[in-house]
């Protein structure tokens, strides 16, 4: 059983480049999420996918990043000009929309992206 | 607001210590309730959940009941080990299915 799978694990770049991610979800997933995690705190929610449509955005998700998922298997996640304060832990889960309780699957995490902005 | 809240750490113990980390969440309905844990470097691990009132969630000897009255799904093991030191996240579902996580709690066992 492969699990969520996201590249690279470690990204460190200069100020104000563009960098992206990309996640891997557990096969036949229909959900895809992408949280972001600084240190010491909890994940924050980012955007969500169900199969190719991107159906949230948080507040949080500026206009400097976007994320797709065009065949609603793989995921990328990009940002633009990237700051400081986008130094983080990026994280992807992805969940099932199988089963009599759909909306109460559990979401499998993936082992995150570390970006280090210089 | 959905929000999740839970005691701050470090918590450091003995080993075979009892543990206890509490959380409450804001009552929005009755969102399923979630514990992850993190290992260092790793990503997030589903520990147990719980997704309607008085549910008990259990596993590798962690517990934890969701409690309606109190809005609180505390998380307990009656004796933990060395590898049980990481960082644990209680979570609700919030809408859209997206999770809210609290801030997390370090743990570190002494043999």
């Amino acid at each position: 059983d492969t699990g969520v799978s996201q590249n690279p694990r470690h990204k460190i770049t200069k100020r104000g480049q563009n960098v992206t991610f990309r996640c891997d979800p557990i096969s036949e997933h229909n959900r895809l999420y992408w949280y972001r995690q600084t240190l010491g705190q909890g994940p924050e929610f980012l955007t969500y996918f169900q199969n190719e449509a991107q159906l949230e955005k948080s507040r949080l998700l500026s206009d400097r990043f976007s994320a797709e998922r065009p065949k609603g298997s793989f995921s990328t996640l990009e940002i633009q000009r990237t700051e400081q304060g986008d130094s983080a832990m990026y994280l992807c889960a992805s969940s099932s929309l199988v089963g009599t309780a759909r909306d109460n699957q559990p979401q499998h995490f993936g082992d995150g992206t570390r970006l280090s902005i210089l | 607001g959905n929000s999740v809240t839970q005691m701050e750490g470090p918590v450091t113990l003995s080993e075979e210590a009892f543990l206890t980390i509490n959380c409450t969440y804001t009552a929005t309905g009755y969102p399923s309730l979630f514990w992850y844990v993190q290992y260092p470097g790793e990503g997030l691990q589903l520990l147990l959940k719980a997704t309607k009132a008085d549910d008990k969630g259990s596993n590798k000897g962690f517990e934890a009941t969701y409690r309606k009255e109190t809005t609180s799904f505390h998380l307990e093991k009656g004796s933990v080990q060395v590898s049980d030191s990481a960082v644990y996240f209680c979570a609700r579902k919030a809408a859209g299915n997206k999770l809210t996580f609290g801030g997390g709690t370090r743990v570190l066992v002494k043999p």
